[in-house]
């Protein structure tokens, strides 16, 4: 079994401040971890994947994610938010292994980022 | 290249009445998923084909809900019939492949409301 909570379900910054939007997972086998983005009226955006490589992921537009198995955490981090990178955040898990590797997606957070 | 694409965009239909969702992949893709997305919640699998065979349909409701993808191209979701919480997004994703190393592409979705 799988499951991933996001713990915020909106965030707002200013724009040029850091943004922090954070994921905690549940899986059974090891995990491969997943941020989609989707803007309004635009299908989901694959933003950075972890798949048991370097713990440290870099994505798309700035964005990078650590993921952190002792604490089944990983959080988006962006240094600088620019406006366009309003928008709703999903967490995605997966199993590594298996034929019908379903994504589970967490609930989403809506970023919002202030002029 | 182009993308996934998904018609109609918007539907509108009363309770009990049957729809149908037709979502056309990448080129060259063998892996084809329907998802619901309920406002506020993240999207949830509900059928997962890899070329024209069922890989995964456990969450998919199959008293009322129906897919195919003959000839394992394109691909048609249907409902009948309709009741008021099938009001949802319904996203069609494809990928070359059903590993976790695959990207899910996602199409812009069908916006379904049951009046």
């Amino acid at each position: 079994a799988q499951s991933v909570t996001q713990l915020d379900s909106h965030v707002s910054v200013s724009e040029g401040t850091p943004v922090l939007l954070r994921c905690n997972y549940s899986s059974s086998y090891s995990p491969s971890l997943f941020w989609y983005v989707q803007h309004p009226n635009k299908g989901l955006q694959l933003l950075l994947k972890y798949t048991s490589a370097a713990t440290l992921v870099k994505g798309i537009n700035g964005f990078e994610a650590e993921f952190k198995k002792s604490e089944t955490s990983f959080h988006l981090t962006k240094p600088s938010a620019h406006m366009s990178d309003a928008a709703e955040y999903f967490c995605v898990v997966t199993p590594v292994s298996g034929s019908a590797r379903q994504l589970t997606f967490g609930s989403g957070t809506q970023l919002t980022v202030l002029p | 290249e182009a993308g996934v694409a998904q018609s109609p965009r918007y539907k509108i239909i009363e309770k009990r009445q049957s729809v149908a969702f037709w979502c056309n992949p990448i080129s060259g893709h063998a892996t084809l998923y329907w998802y619901q997305q309920i406002l506020g919640q993240g999207p949830k699998l509900l059928i997962q084909f890899q070329n024209n065979g069922v890989v995964d349909d456990s969450q998919l409701p199959k008293d009322r809900f129906s897919a195919e993808r003959l000839k394992g191209v394109d691909s048609t979701l249907k409902i009948q019939p309709a009741k008021l919480e099938d009001s949802a997004v319904y996203l069609c994703a494809s990928s070359l492949g059903s590993g976790a190393a695959y990207e899910q592409y996602f199409g812009p979705g069908t916006r379904l409301t049951v009046t």
